[in-house]
């Protein structure tokens, strides 16, 4: 199984701030990576795929970058609507999520 | 726009059965693979299954092989997911979700949630 390993578990920011959350898979991916964000009682909504390639509707202070094993998303300046829980997800050889980074409001 | 709606869920004996429904609308259902992620409580998300458009291939997690069987019916525009056996650690919101058109990928549009509670 591939183990996705994300860092921090929390990140506690201010609005307006610029953030970067990790993902380092246990093996190589290629580019086959997701990120969602997760806010309370929902379910999760899709943000980057293939490492980099925002979904439809996502704006465009959220970025994705890497290949290989490691992964960074991007938030250029963090609005109130982003805090959040997020989670990485590989898709290379069957399906692991990270277990999630929360973003918190400083 | 697309719409996935679940039913079904609720509160379960250990050992028992129960079937999750995933209504689809919006776009044309045969077209794209369709998952099932679950997440326990408090916890982060899990692969159960998925279903390919046809339905001529489908997989599960070895965590629910041999209890879990994925179906749909693309003539009605519904997903399914039987569990049997079911597992204390089987408790979780389950949802549905649709995937790729040509193989199983991301998840692009999910249910709302459905919370099967397995306890006796």
């Amino acid at each position: 199984e591939i183990v996705m390993t994300q860092s921090p578990a929390t990140l506690s920011v201010s609005p307006g701030e610029r953030v970067t959350l990790s993902c380092r898979a246990s093996q190589n991916i290629n580019s086959n990576l997701a990120w969602y964000q997760q806010k309370p009682g929902q379910a999760p909504r899709l943000l980057i795929y293939d490492a980099f390639t925002r979904a439809t509707g996502i704006p465009a202070r959220f970025s994705g970058s890497g290949s290989g094993t490691d992964f960074t998303l991007t938030i250029s300046s963090l609005q109130s609507e982003d805090f959040a829980v997020y989670y990485c997800q590989q898709y290379n050889y069957w399906y692991t999520f990270g277990q999630g980074t929360k973003l918190e409001i400083k | 726009q697309v719409q996935l709606v679940q039913s079904g869920g609720g509160l379960v004996k250990p050992g028992g059965s129960l079937r999750l429904s995933c209504a689809a609308s919006g776009f044309r259902f045969s077209d794209y693979y369709m998952t099932w992620v679950r997440q326990a409580p408090g916890k982060g998300l899990e692969w159960v299954s998925y279903i390919s458009g046809s339905a001529n291939s489908s997989y599960h997690a070895d965590s629910v092989k041999g209890r879990f069987t994925i179906s749909r019916d693309n003539a009605r525009n519904l997903l399914y997911l039987q569990m049997d056996s079911l597992r204390a650690d089987d408790t979780a919101v389950y949802f549905c979700a649709r995937d790729g058109r040509y193989s199983s990928t991301c998840y692009n549009s999910w249910g709302q949630g459905t919370l099967v509670t397995v306890s006796s």
